[in-house]
């Protein structure tokens, strides 16, 4: 089946660790995105990827850290700067260009 | 700054009850408007995409319309499988292709 994988599904972090996130998809898709979702607001742009090895900032990337390395993965890192980590971690994927994305189902990360 | 305002936060109806929801957005020229559904922890799902003012698009119970200034999710008749949060979305013009979301409308639909 095509499609995104997030994984896992739920992630327990301490405070002042970095933990992994991880998104692959299998639909060719050119770009890719991982967005923050906490209750009451709009899901918010942390980084996105047009091609392999590119990246840029959205607009809250304080505290991520994203790669490229191949066309299939993009892995969002959570370290230890980013203050207020829990939250439901999404990542999407699109063609290249103006069309819609489609999502994964979510990484919930929980700091204790 | 692209922007997009949804209302109501949230909207209870009963079942057989039609309404719409409202998607308001500012865009420095729009190059696509997406609707997604999303049910409680998962992702959202991909509805419709609305290009240019005077478009409508159909699936099921749902209609989406599009203005130069805003855009309707229409449902006729909802059933309680509808009950979920939907989420408006545009995409400026320009050189990118990432998306700028509302904070979505929580639907309940009661039997």
């Amino acid at each position: 089946d095509g499609g995104i994988t997030q994984s896992p599904k739920y992630l327990f972090r301490k405070e002042g660790q970095n933990v992994t996130l991880s998104c692959e998809q299998n639909l060719n898709h050119d770009a890719m995105y991982w967005y923050r979702q906490d209750p009451g607001q709009g899901l918010r742009l942390i980084y996105y990827s047009q091609i392999v090895n590119d990246f840029q900032k959205g607009d809250i990337a304080e505290g991520y850290s994203v790669s490229r390395e191949k066309k299939e993965s993009f892995p969002l890192t959570v370290t230890s700067a980013q203050k207020n980590p829990t939250a439901f971690y999404l990542c999407a994927s699109s063609w290249a260009g103006y069309t819609e994305a489609f999502f994964g189902q979510g990484t919930r990360l929980t700091v204790v | 700054e692209d922007q997009v305002t949804q209302s109501p936060e949230a909207l209870r109806l009963q079942e057989g009850e039609s309404s719409s929801l409202n998607c308001s957005y500012t865009v420095s020229g729009l190059r696509g408007l997406f609707w997604y559904r999303q049910d409680p922890g998962k992702g959202p799902e991909f509805l419709f995409t609305l290009y240019s003012a005077g478009e409508e698009k159909e699936k099921e119970r749902l209609k989406a319309t599009l203005t130069k200034k805003e855009s309707f999710l229409h449902i006729t008749a909802p059933k309680p499988e509808d009950s979920a949060t939907y989420l408006c979305a545009v995409q400026a013009e320009g050189a990118n292709s990432k998306l700028t979301f509302g904070k979505g409308i929580t639907l309940s639909v009661r039997p």
